[in-house]
């Protein structure tokens, strides 16, 4: 099992829609998440970071933490084409040394 | 302005010729990493240094080295490239560890080994 798992995608949505970003781990140690957004080519730029269970919001972006069930997700609300882009969860696993990412989930907002 | 620098952006090498891809952060950052990306993969941790003199082995460390002689400079080092090290290169920093200290990554290095 990956340490970090995001589905590839890619999830297209209309725009204006609500983008919703999945992602689950599997190190219960895990303490602080982070949501990373990638454009083809570029390097990862910061989203947003959560490590309370519950919401935490940005603007349009809404981050959601449950550690329970080890899943995080990530919201876009009023989705818009310049949010095409490729979204890396990652979680600080193994004692709290390294920042793990998942794969990555490419979303497509269509006009 | 705050910011992590890697060099080259663009490099394209034979089998075996050494080659070192720099990187510098002027953030007065402890940690430093680097990081490879594949498509399928997504970003596979290298190497990482916590303080100056300080390195370790992330997940995928084979055929790298790097060292930390200064707390701003973090290179990585291919002694003997092979064509399985062809890859997107990131070079990232963070203050420490954690929820206060997200990654800073530079723009990236993309290499080809022949």
């Amino acid at each position: 099992q990956k340490e970090v798992e995001q589905n590839s995608g890619p999830l297209s949505v209309p725009e204006g829609a609500i983008a919703s970003l999945n992602c689950t781990y599997s190190d219960r140690g895990s303490q602080s998440f982070f949501w990373y957004r990638q454009y083809s080519g570029k390097s990862p730029e910061l989203i947003m970071f959560i490590y309370s269970n519950g919401d935490k919001e940005d603007g349009r972006f809404t981050a959601q933490l449950n550690k329970a069930s080890q899943y995080v997700s990530l919201l876009i609300r009023d989705s818009q084409p310049s949010d095409s882009a490729t979204y890396l969860c990652a979680a600080y696993t193994g004692g709290g040394n390294k920042l793990t990412f998942g794969t990555g989930t490419q979303l497509k907002v269509e006009l | 302005e705050a910011q992590v620098t890697q060099n080259p952006r663009y490099l394209i090498t034979v089998t075996g010729k050494k080659l070192t891809v720099t990187c510098s952060q002027n953030m007065n950052h402890e940690y430093m990493s680097w990081y490879r990306q594949d498509p399928g993969l997504g970003l596979r941790q290298i190497y990482y240094s916590m303080n100056v003199e300080v390195t370790d082995k992330g997940d995928v460390p084979e055929g790298y080295k790097v060292s930390r002689k200064e707390k701003r400079n973090f290179p990585l080092i291919l002694e003997s490239p092979s064509p399985n090290q062809t890859s997107l290169y990131f070079c990232a920093s963070s203050l420490g560890q954690g929820a206060g200290s997200p990654l800073h990554f530079g723009n990236g290095t993309r290499l080809t080994v022949t």
